[in-house]
């Protein structure tokens, strides 16, 4: 089974603060996912990359950008903090395209 | 496009008895479906996953889901439940085709009483 670790698994910051999230696999797989996760919202799609320093756009991309350096990281960063934030953030790893995607534990992230 | 409904936001079952689940979809394309299970705190781990070979389709810890295409139903049933078993699941779909986003379910929370 794929193994997929976030960094954080609580993170307290400050409102205006740069936030970076990462997340890491650590079975090649291509896919990678960050989503936020709010009560009544469901799990949200921030963005996603298909490879190597590819990405794109989720449903809900703003305030957010992200950095795949290497295949097996994919980072999310905040960055100009606001409390609207807050929120569980999960990252996902998937091989196929039409396999299930992997979840990391999520990083519960309050900004104050 | 796809889309999926969790038909209950909350099941409550009694300790030994059998758990349903209930999720209907909705797909263009041949439909891959998953169920999901979140203990609180925890990330999402799949408990099994349909991908248009059997339609039954057997899970860890002893679920199971049926694909019924007649019914657009996926849901998912376990004979016994445990107190373990109390948690969020969500109900997921996407294609066969390509890339299509997962479509997540709103949840169910199963809460499993002594």
């Amino acid at each position: 089974d794929v193994k997929v670790t976030q960094s954080s698994r609580y993170l307290v910051k400050r409102t205006g603060e740069k936030v970076f999230l990462e997340c890491v696999q650590d079975m090649d797989h291509e896919n990678m996912f960050w989503y936020r996760q709010d009560p009544g919202l469901g799990l949200r799609l921030i963005y996603f990359s298909y490879d190597v320093k590819m990405k794109e756009k989720g449903d809900i991309p703003e305030g957010y950008s992200v950095s795949r350096e290497k295949k097996e990281r994919f980072s999310l960063i905040l960055e100009s903090a606001s409390t609207n934030q807050t929120s569980m953030y999960l990252c996902a790893v998937q091989g196929r395209w039409d396999q299930p995607q992997h979840f990391g534990d999520g990083t519960r992230l309050s900004i104050l | 496009a796809q889309s999926v409904t969790q038909l209950d936001s909350h099941v409550s079952v009694s300790e030994g008895t059998p758990v349903l689940l209930r999720c209907n979809y909705s797909s263009s394309y041949s439909p891959s479906l998953f169920w999901y299970v979140q203990h609180p705190n925890k990330g999402l781990q799949l408990l099994l996953k349909y991908t248009s070979a059997a339609t039954l389709v057997k899970g860890i810890n002893g679920f199971e889901a049926e694909f019924k295409k007649s019914e657009t139903s996926f849901h998912l049933t376990k004979p016994s439940a445990h107190m373990s078993d109390a948690a969020e699941y969500f109900c997921v779909v996407t294609a066969n085709t390509g890339f299509q986003k997962l479509v997540f379910g709103t949840g169910t929370r199963l809460l499993v009483s002594p």
